[in-house]
Order: structure tokens, then C-alpha cells, then sequence
């Protein structure tokens, strides 16, 4: 069973505006980890935000925060204010609290910001 | 700031060899991790290690084997290259088995095998 889910392939926002970027997980353990990563055309992955599964409050990195609904297994990222930069592909991606536990990452989302 | 350099961002290389890439990390950590990320199926790991000569499978290590005899360096080896292995490759390094750790990726290398 797929542990991340991002069902959006593609998404289209205007510059200045906000979008949000849709991330579901599955897992049973009670103690995991969250993370976002943006990967322009360049290639690099590049970390963003965070959310432990025991953190009171929702993540913020500058423009970027995690709308985190534990219940509904939903961990979805919020960009304020787009940017022609922030034009890439978005991963989420899960770890889970056992030992020696790796990442695993949803198929991503390719974001297009438009001027 | 964290620093993983992947050895070539391009690489050609023909049906049958055996292919290195190298990934070289300089902040001490402990955990690296080999991937490999085709359009449509996200990122897959293939190898990991949490400690110099140790290794772990990943979700698809056939036609893989790795290599971590110093702490800053994890080598991916594909031991006879096949057109199937071309694919973009990412290396990444984390500080510690804390969940709270992100993974530090290198710049990728574009593998084609002809």
C-alpha cells in the first residue's frame, strides 16, 4: 500500500497568490515525521518544512507552512505569496519513528507559477 | 551549511560496464542513502548506511551493490550496467537516527546507459 499520496500531478497559481499542495499518509505507527522537499529543473532536492507527529502546532518556514490534520492523515503545504522560483516539482515525504527507518516519498507534484 | 557532492552531474556510459558513483558528504554524518528517481515514480532507495561497512537494501537494490569504507563517502556500484539503470540518480546524507533529521541531498547525477 502506498504510504504517501499526493494527488495532484500538476498545479497552476498566479503570481502573488497562494496555493496549497495536497500530501495523505498512511501509517500505523504513533510517532513519525513529516518533510517537505522542492526540486527545481536543476535537480537538487532541497529540504523545506517539517511536522513531528507529536508537534502542537502546525509548521512555518517563511512563506511556507504545513496545514497538518492528524486525524484525516493529511499534512499539506501551504505557499504564500508564489514566486516565479518557487516553479518545481514539491515531494512529501514520511519517516517513521523506528529505529533505522527510512524516508519514503509520494510521486510529487509539479507546481507552475505564472507571472 | 550541509555539503553533498555527487561526483558527476552527467555520466554516458555502455550496456555491460561497471559504473561508479561516488558521494561525498562533509558534515560528519552518520546515515547516507542512494536513490534513484524516474518521472512518475518519485524517488526509490536503493541502498542506505547508518555506519562506515555497513549497508542496508533499499526498495530496489538488484543490479546495485554500495560501498562505505570511510564515513563522508558512499559509493553506488552498478556491477554490469544495463539500458534499464538510466535513470537520475540522488545521494543524501542525515545527521543522526532522530526523526526530526532531514535528508541532505546532493545535485543529482543523470545516468545514461547506452
Amino acid at each position: 500500500a502506498q504510504k504517501i499520496t499526493q494527488t495532484q500531478p500538476g498545479m497552476f497559481v498566479q503570481e502573488k497568490e497562494a496555493v496549497t499542495l495536497d500530501c495523505t499518509y498512511d501509517t500505523s505507527d504513533p510517532s513519525y515525521g513529516l518533510f517537505w522537499y522542492k526540486q527545481p529543473s536543476s535537480g537538487e532536492m532541497i529540504f523545506l518544512i517539517y511536522q513531528g507527529s507529536y508537534d502542537q502546532q502546525n509548521a512555518t518556514e517563511g512563506r511556507y507552512s504545513l496545514n497538518f490534520q492528524k486525524a484525516r492523515k493529511s499534512a499539506n503545504l501551504v505557499i504564500s505569496a508564489s514566486q516565479l522560483g518557487d516553479s518545481a516539482m514539491y515531494f512529501c515525504a514520511m519517516r517513521e519513528g523506528r529505529r533505522y527507518s527510512t524516508l519514503t516519498f509520494g510521486k510529487g507534484t509539479m507546481l507552475l507559477v505564472s507571472p | 551549511d550541509v555539503k553533498v557532492t555527487q561526483s558527476s552531474r552527467y555520466l554516458v556510459k555502455r550496456t555491460g560496464e561497471k559504473v561508479f558513483l561516488e558521494c561525498v558528504q562533509d558534515m560528519d554524518h552518520e546515515n547516507m542513502f542512494w536513490y534513484r528517481q524516474d518521472p512518475g515514480l518519485g524517488l526509490r532507495l536503493i541502498y542506505f548506511s547508518y555506519d562506515v561497512k555497513m549497508k542496508e537494501k533499499g526498495d530496489i537494490p538488484e543490479g546495485y551493490s554500495v560501498s562505505r569504507e570511510k564515513k563522508e563517502r558512499f559509493s553506488l556500484i552498478l556491477e554490469s550496467a544495463s539500458t534499464n539503470q538510466t535513470s537520475m540518480y540522488l545521494c543524501a546524507s542525515s545527521l543522526s537516527d532522530r526523526e526530526r533529521q532531514p535528508q541532505h541531498f546532493g545535485d543529482g547525477t543523470r545516468l545514461s546507459i547506452l
